[in-house]
């Protein structure tokens, strides 16, 4: 069964300071995924991790993915307040199952 | 419609009753997939439809849970003599098709929130 842990699980950040959500995944996958919740709303797709060394970057936020270790991390920079919100990792388990983290709930504080 | 629609979005019943939670996909996305979320807790994988196929209900907990695609769109999940256990947010979320949605077009609703008293 494939697990999949982030940590922290809760982060306060202060603004403008940087910080790092890590993501761990117990067996073999070639798809990792980021998705941003806001309360009471639906799952946004922030990134697509499909091959090892990806990186991607949007605005503040950056993810990476290292299969051989078997973790992403969605880095932040310069946090804003408006990047309070639950951010879930989720990792493909075969041709369309996604397994998700319990998510980390980021509260950035000015 | 522009998203994945969900209805109802709240509901409360009482221990015993059966539920229908229904889900709108994207208009011609041939993948649908249930998920619950769990206070405090990522989604958890239920089913998957592929147009009105079910292809996998592995992740369905137990049989008082079912769920229907009957003409390829619209799904409904069913809950039978519901426990407070059930208690979750039921997400749906579909994509255009399974290629679509392992690069990441993959587009969820905003839930049904389910309490069992």
């Amino acid at each position: 069964e494939l697990k999949v842990e982030q940590n922290p699980l809760f982060l306060s950040m202060q603004e403008g300071k940087n910080y790092t959500i890590y993501c761990n995944y117990s067996t073999t996958s070639d798809r990792l995924y980021w998705y941003r919740q806001d309360p009471g709303k639906s799952l946004e797709s922030l990134f697509v991790l499909l091959s090892n060394g990806a990186v991607k970057q949007e605005g503040r936020l950056m993810a990476s993915l290292d299969t051989k270790a078997r973790l992403s991390t969605l880095h932040i920079t310069a946090a804003v307040h408006d990047l309070s919100a639950t951010y879930f990792c989720a990792v493909g388990s075969n041709d369309y199952k996604l397994s998700f983290g319990a998510g980390t709930t980021v509260t950035v504080r000015a | 419609g522009a998203g994945v629609s969900q209805s109802p979005r709240y509901k409360v019943t009482k221990r015993g009753q059966d539920v229908a939670l229904r889900c709108d996909p994207i208009s011609g996305h041939v993948s649908l997939y249930w998920y619950r979320q769990a206070l405090g807790q990522g989604p958890e994988f239920l089913t998957y439809f592929n147009y009105e196929a079910q292809q996998d209900k592995s992740g369905l907990p137990n049989d008082r849970f079912s769920a229907e695609r009957p003409e390829g769109s619209i799904s409904t999940l069913t809950i039978q003599r519901t426990e407070q256990r059930d208690s979750a947010m039921y997400r749906c979320a579909s994509s255009l098709d399974q290629r679509a949605a392992n690069t990441g077009e993959l587009f969820f609703g905003e839930g049904s929130r389910l309490t069992v008293l």
